[in-house]
């Protein structure tokens, strides 16, 4: 069974530029997350979809964040534009609903560098 | 709202010793998941143990077993017989039971095994 992608893997931008991270999940599995990981602190959720919609997108930054997952599989994730405090790693994991654990597969993230 | 506290930043332990990594948790809530992800150097996070509220029995994996004190809010991981490779971040996560919700993670605790 393939992992959750994600790429880039890595990308340096300049603030005020724009980006844009994709994710493919694990086939079959219905919910897909978005999480920011700031160093040295633990993941926090931007958005959860439940096949292409959104369940929880509450900690989004909705005026510089935008998120979709237009068939219910693939995901992107985009931010114009960039601040400086936006340089974390970006990870996207996914899980099958009809698994009453939820257990949540983790992509190997994106490390974005705003300078 | 659901709170996860590591209050170990960075421990050490020699090859083939036992370490204990502390979590607590805050919650009103009676029925959730608490899960310990350990995510090693420039790699993808991996789930290493998992805990259902419900169960008084602690969950063990291998070397890796919980001490789950449900009344105090503890969920404390042991690694016995430490390798070179349990080298890591280790985060505690807390998850609510109901449906897909996304996972609330403690800051972590970086684990360094020397031989």
């Amino acid at each position: 069974e393939a992992g959750v992608a994600q790429s880039p893997r890595y990308k340096i931008i300049e603030k005020r530029q724009s980006v844009a991270f994709w994710c493919n999940p694990i086939s079959g599995h219905a919910t897909l997350y978005w999480y920011q990981q700031i160093l040295g602190q633990g993941p926090k959720l931007l958005i959860q979809f439940q096949n292409n919609g959104v369940v929880d997108d509450s900690q989004l930054p909705k005026d510089r964040f935008s998120a979709e997952r237009l068939k219910g599989v693939d995901s992107t994730l985009k931010i114009q534009p960039a601040k400086l405090e936006d340089s974390a790693v970006y990870l996207c994991a996914s899980s099958n609903p009809r698994l009453l654990s939820y257990e949540q597969y983790f992509g190997p993230g994106t490390r974005l560098t705003v300078t | 709202a659901q709170t996860v506290t590591q209050s170990q930043p960075e421990m050490s332990v020699q090859e083939a010793e036992t370490v204990t990594l502390s979590c607590t948790y805050d919650t009103s809530e009676s029925n959730y998941y608490l899960f310990w992800y350990k995510q090693p150097p420039s790699r993808q996070m991996i789930l290493v143990i998992r805990q259902e509220a419900y169960k008084q029995q602690n969950a063990t994996e291998n070397r890796f077993s919980v001490n789950f004190q449900k009344a105090a809010k503890s969920f404390s991981l042991k690694i016995s017989d430490s390798q070179l490779g349990d080298t890591a971040m280790y985060f505690c996560a807390f998850r609510l039971s109901n449906s897909g919700y996304a996972l609330n993670f403690g800051k972590g605790t970086s684990l360094l095994v020397t031989p």
